[in-house]
């Protein structure tokens, strides 16, 4: 069926370096795209989401792109910090459903 | 209110027998849902409420599982003649119909599981 999942299962980057973690999602039907954090322990925590109408979107030092063309969606972490080390999802949501269709997840190691 | 409460955090329970999750969501959300996740993998939607009535139930939630939200606020999870492979993490998650549906919020999951 058709499912979001990740290109890269760990990434590791130096503190204060940029970071990219990447999905591919195959759902044309999807509304919303959204990024979730989840720590060790914890439940995921939302970052930032993207409607299917935007190509981009900023936040406090995340940026989500979305490339429609090649279904493709990017979450980039400005002067990465040891405490944004976590494991990173990516989700969908058609309009028309209410649950959420998540990845299989990227961790995220930052390397002080 | 410090958002998405679970209870309990964690459960080890023989195979056969019955066990039941608890899921506070925050005060003023109206939509509830309930997820199950394995290690590596992302979150599986199992079923969701918008106030006490269920209104989506995934395929992955067998005729073992059982959820309620009786009163429209707190919500359980009850799975029947548990089995080796229900041992995961139960992620409840809670929204404001009057807010973006994406941003639900988490609770910390309770962890399961079957010996």
């Amino acid at each position: 069926g058709e499912s979001v999942g990740l290109h890269l299962p760990t990434l590791s980057v130096q503190e204060g370096d940029n970071s990219i973690i990447n999905c591919a999602y195959s759902n044309s039907a999807s509304d919303y795209f959204i990024w979730y954090k989840q720590e060790s322990g914890k439940g995921p925590q939302f970052i930032i989401d993207i409607r299917s109408n935007m190509d981009k979107r900023q936040g406090q030092r995340v940026t989500v792109l979305l490339n429609k063309t090649v279904k493709h969606l990017s979450l980039q972490i400005a002067a990465t910090q040891p405490g944004d080390s976590a494991v990173y999802f990516c989700a969908e949501k058609s309009y028309a459903g209410n649950m959420l269709t998540f990845g299989g997840g990227t961790r995220l190691m930052v390397k002080p | 209110d410090t958002g998405v409460s679970q209870d309990p955090r964690h459960k080890i329970t023989k195979r056969g027998q019955n066990v039941t999750f608890r899921c506070d969501p925050i005060s003023e959300h109206n939509r509830l849902y309930w997820y199950r996740q394995t290690l590596g993998q992302g979150p599986e939607f199992l079923t969701y409420f918008q106030n006490e009535a269920q209104l989506e139930k995934s395929r992955l939630l067998s005729d073992r599982f059982s959820a309620e939200r009786p009163k429209g606020s707190f919500s359980t999870l009850e799975i029947q003649r548990t089995e080796q492979g229900d041992s995961a993490m139960y992620l409840c998650a809670s929204s404001s119909q009057g807010t973006s549906h994406t941003e639900a919020f988490f609770g910390q999951g309770t962890r399961l599981t079957v010996v």
